[in-house]
């Protein structure tokens, strides 16, 4: 159990375009999703964190414009990067979290790595 | 603020041996604490957790205990193998399920 999705696992897109990364939780609801940033040898670095329903609420110095976060169900949330540009290339993790199970637990997507020419 | 320190890597070990990795974390509160592992090209796995003092997670031989007298979560295996070449993460979740901090990783390879 505790499965989550990302679609796609590798994106490469050109300058200037948007690009729409999905998560899913397959087999349970997730109240919160959080979506992640990995440069090569490097931890984790947390986007925001998003709520079924609500805004999402970015971290310092992420532009909100430019990663655009949605959760609009309580499986699925979407990541769009608008009007990419090479430095955005990366990897994009995601993770899902049901404190309604009783547990700070979050569960991760396998990742998506963008590339942006 | 909260913070994750582990011991910084890489770490070379042969095939067989014991493997500890140092976490120490700072944090109000009763955090629980997890260890996730990451290979090549994918997401993370959480490996093992402990949710409150004095708890032992285990998972596949690894193991590490939530002390809070020294604010520690090492990780150890007793005999390491070729496949757990991997990036180990520390992290610990606030009690209030707010946002987790992480270590910054430790790359571990193992040689036959």
């Amino acid at each position: 159990g505790a499965v989550v999705s990302q679609h796609p696992s590798r994106v490469i897109c050109k300058s200037g375009t948007s690009v729409k990364i999905e998560c899913r939780s397959l087999d349970f609801q997730a109240t919160t999703m959080f979506w992640y940033r990995q440069f090569p040898k490097q931890s984790l670095m947390l986007m925001a964190t998003s709520n079924e329903g609500s805004k999402a609420t970015y971290e310092q110095g992420v532009e909100k414009d430019k990663f655009l976060i949605n959760h609009a169900s309580l499986t699925l949330s979407t990541l769009t990067v608008t009007s990419a540009h090479p430095e955005d290339s990366s990897f994009y993790i995601c993770s899902a979290r049901s404190p309604l199970s009783g547990s700070v637990e979050q569960y991760f997507g396998p990742g998506t790595r963008l590339t942006v020419t | 603020g909260d913070s994750v320190t582990q011991m910084e890597g890489p770490v070379t070990l042969s095939e067989e041996a014991f493997l500890t990795i140092n976490c120490t974390y700072t944090a109000t509160g009763y955090p629980s604490l997890f260890w996730y592992v990451q290979y090549p090209g994918e997401g993370l796995q959480l490996l093992l957790k402990a949710t409150k003092a004095d708890d032992k997670g285990s998972n596949k031989g690894f193991e590490a205990t939530y002390r809070k007298e020294t604010t520690s979560f090492h990780l150890e295996k007793g005999s390491v193998q070729v496949s757990d070449s991997a990036v180990y993460f520390c992290a610990l979740t606030p009690s209030h399920a707010g946002k987790s901090t992480f270590g910054d990783g430790t790359t571990l390879t193992v040689k036959p």
